[in-house]
């Protein structure tokens, strides 16, 4: 069935090195890539997404990659700071006979500082 | 973007009631979805809410636990009903918009005793 495993589960820095997650997506009908952050307490925000027909996207400290060959995407923060701490979740998406996400299971990311 | 809102954001409730959640959203939506998240866990989906049909459930969730309206293009309300403290749980709204980016409500913060 569907599945998007993400690395690593729990991931600390220091603060000012970067930080990746990565994710794999079993369905090859995914064509959308979103990523949240979830902070305690908080709703899952939207901070960056990229559509199955880009293989970069970045906007300024946070990018992500796509491999559609290889159905992997990465999450990159750079310079990370210590309100970077959260819980980031990818997700594959696609719409076809309905939208359809599948999140993977989080990573906790700890800034050090 | 979309503005999602939901009442109540938090609540305490006796085993064997119900409770309503409501969802409002800022413009009109096609897609509006209701998601369950587990204290330290992943995004959880627990139906499709059409607008003017029966929800949409997924494999372990059904009608009778979980009814759901949604009356128009910008509010939908999940039910819980007959509550146990299996239940206690956060319950989110999630939307997708035109341009099909995926957006989350503040989540509904359930305890259940």
């Amino acid at each position: 069935g569907e599945n998007v495993e993400q690395h690593p589960s729990t991931l600390s820095v220091q603060e000012g090195d970067s930080a990746v997650i990565k994710c794999t997506y079993s369905d090859s009908a995914s064509n959308y890539f979103p990523w949240y952050k979830q902070e305690l307490g908080k709703r899952p925000q939207l901070i960056i997404d990229i559509r199955s027909n880009v293989g970069e996207k970045k906007d300024q400290r946070i990018a992500v990659t796509l491999n559609k060959t290889a159905k992997h995407f990465s999450l990159h923060i750079t310079e990370t700071q210590p309100e970077d701490s959260a819980v980031y979740f990818c997700a594959a998406s696609w719409n076809t006979g309905g939208f359809k996400t599948i999140f993977g299971a989080g990573t906790r990311l700890f800034v050090k500082a | 973007s979309a503005v999602i809102s939901q009442k109540p954001s938090r609540d305490i409730c006796q085993r064997g009631t119900s409770l309503t959640i409501q969802c409002q959203v800022d413009s009109q939506v096609t897609m509006m979805f209701w998601y369950r998240q587990q204290p330290g866990q992943s995004l959880t989906l627990i139906a499709t809410a059409n607008q003017g049909s029966e929800a949409t459930y997924e494999s372990g969730f059904v009608i009778d636990k979980f009814p759901i309206s949604r009356p128009n293009l910008t509010f939908s309300t999940l039910t819980v009903s007959n509550m146990s403290p299996e239940d206690s749980s956060i319950y989110l709204c999630s939307v997708v918009t035109d341009l099909e980016t995926q957006y989350f409500g503040p989540g509904t913060r359930l305890l259940v005793l």
